[in-house]
């Protein structure tokens, strides 16, 4: 099985910020990257699909990049519901799996 | 609009048995593949499992084989997560999510469902 690992595993920032989530997979994985945001409470939502196609409804602040085995999700300008915990997930094999999760706080 | 409902919360016994549901609306259920995840309180996502409601065809993740079984009902638009013994280690919120793109499993999985917390305890 492909295992994520995510970096950091806490991130401090202030409103206004940039900020930038690291996801190195165990192998190459063709782009076939996705990211969530997870609110406290709430379910995940989909921001990010095949490493850098932003899914609908989702704010351009949020972008994705990279190749092979290492995919960053940025976000350009923090917003106050920016706060939560970010997940990579990678969609190349069956079984699929996730990062371990980036909670960024202010 | 697409939604996927979850069913309510359930607090379980150790050895009981529990099935949970996932009823889905606002497109063709038939042609979406339907995810399973746990979440353990305080803990990260873990993929559990995938199933095609048109002929449910089913992967399961190996830490999760054996363990659940994952279920559709096409006349009800319902996907299901079923255990036969549960124990303490269940514990956790489980969601179902929907294949974002039609036909494409390695899009990612969006809507979501609201979450079902399953506790199990004597």
């Amino acid at each position: 099985d492909i295992q994520m690992t995510q970096s950091p595993s806490t991130l401090s920032a202030s409103v206004g910020d940039r900020v930038a989530i690291t996801c190195r997979a165990s192998q190459t994985l063709t782009n076939h990257l996705n990211w969530y945001q997870q609110r406290p409470g709430t379910a995940p939502k989909l921001l990010i699909y095949a490493a850098s196609t932003l899914q609908s409804g989702v704010p351009a602040r949020f972008s994705g990049s990279g190749s092979g085995a290492e995919y960053t999700l940025t976000i350009s300008s923090l917003q106050p519901e920016d706060f939560a915990t970010y997940y990579c997930q990678q969609s190349y094999s069956v079984p699929s799996s996730f990062g371990q999760g980036t909670k960024v706080e202010i | 609009e697409v939604q996927l409902v979850q069913s309510r919360a359930e607090v379980k016994k150790p050895g009981e048995s529990l099935k949970i549901a996932c009823e889905a609306s606002g497109y063709n259920f038939l042609n979406f593949w339907i995810l399973w995840v746990r979440q353990v309180p305080g803990q990260g996502l873990e993929w559990m499992g995938v199933i095609s409601p048109r002929d449910s065809d089913t992967r399961y993740s190996p830490s999760f084989q054996g363990q659940v079984t994952i279920s559709v009902d096409k006349s009800t638009n319902s996907a299901f997560l079923q255990w036969n013994s549960l124990n303490a280690s269940h514990t956790a919120v489980y969601y179902c999510a929907r294949q974002a793109i039609q036909y494409d499993l390695t899009a990612g999985f969006d809507p979501w469902g609201q979450g079902t917390l399953v506790t199990v305890s004597s």
